[in-house]
């Protein structure tokens, strides 16, 4: 069974990028029926689609970030990375990897544990 | 883009009770909406997709149904570990989601 792990720094300071990485264990990235998404969870509860990747190095990003968004694949690695550009206090939030398997499947599960990313001077 | 709306933002009930949360899309998605549970401290888990499929191993006392721009989850008897929040998905187009319906304790 697929699972999913987050990691990356917990503090990041404003006007810096925030990267992090997702581990893939009990699959492969590299299933043609997978895309792999960056969804972040804001203090206030609010849940926001960032991208996904497809194991090709294929992306989407959600439009409203696309400007400081750049995801990345690593199937000999079996991960994907998220970079976000030049971050504010409004980025704070728990940044969770997920999978979703694809039209028309395109609900997203699993999830990662999530990371609690905050950004601060 | 898509904005999707719940109601109620809070629900409060009793176990056993029968129990609705709506969910509205701002345009027509077919019928390419999730529900999802959330309890304190993990993440997400689906529990319906497709609007009213049931995810394997989700109790059968959750059902979803609608199409087009309005949608309902229904937990026939609440049980005390359905006191959680939900939270519906849309995959039409892009993907997002609704902001919320925490069903608390009575």
């Amino acid at each position: 069974q697929v699972q999913l792990q987050e990691s990356g720094p917990g503090l990041v300071k404003p006007s810096e990028d925030l990267s992090l990485i997702c581990t893939v264990s009990g699959g492969s990235v590299t299933s043609e029926k997978s895309y792999w998404s960056w969804i972040r969870q804001t203090p206030g509860g609010g849940l926001e689609w960032i991208g996904h990747i497809y194991y090709s190095g294929n992306t989407n990003y959600n439009p409203s970030l696309k400007s400081r968004v750049t995801m990345s694949i690593d199937a000999s690695k079996k991960q994907f990375s998220l970079t976000l550009r030049s971050v504010t206090a409004a980025d704070t939030a728990i940044y969770y990897c997920a999978r979703d398997n694809g039209y028309p499947n395109n609900w997203f599960d699993p999830w990662g544990q999530g990371t609690l990313v905050t950004v601060s001077s | 883009d898509i904005q999707m709306t719940q109601s109620p933002s809070t629900l409060s009930a009793s176990v056993g009770d029968r129990v609705t949360i709506t969910c509205r899309a701002s345009q027509s998605i077919s019928s390419w909406l999730a529900w999802y549970q959330q309890k304190p401290g993990q993440a997400p888990k689906v529990l319906i997709y497709k609007a009213s499929t049931l995810q394997s191993g989700v109790p059968s006392r959750f059902s979803g149904s609608g199409s087009g721009t309005e949608f309902t989850l229904t937990i026939s008897s609440l049980q005390p570990d359905d006191f959680a929040t939900y939270y519906c998905q849309q995959y039409h187009s892009y993907y997002s989601f609704g902001q919320g319906t925490k069903l608390e304790i009575k």
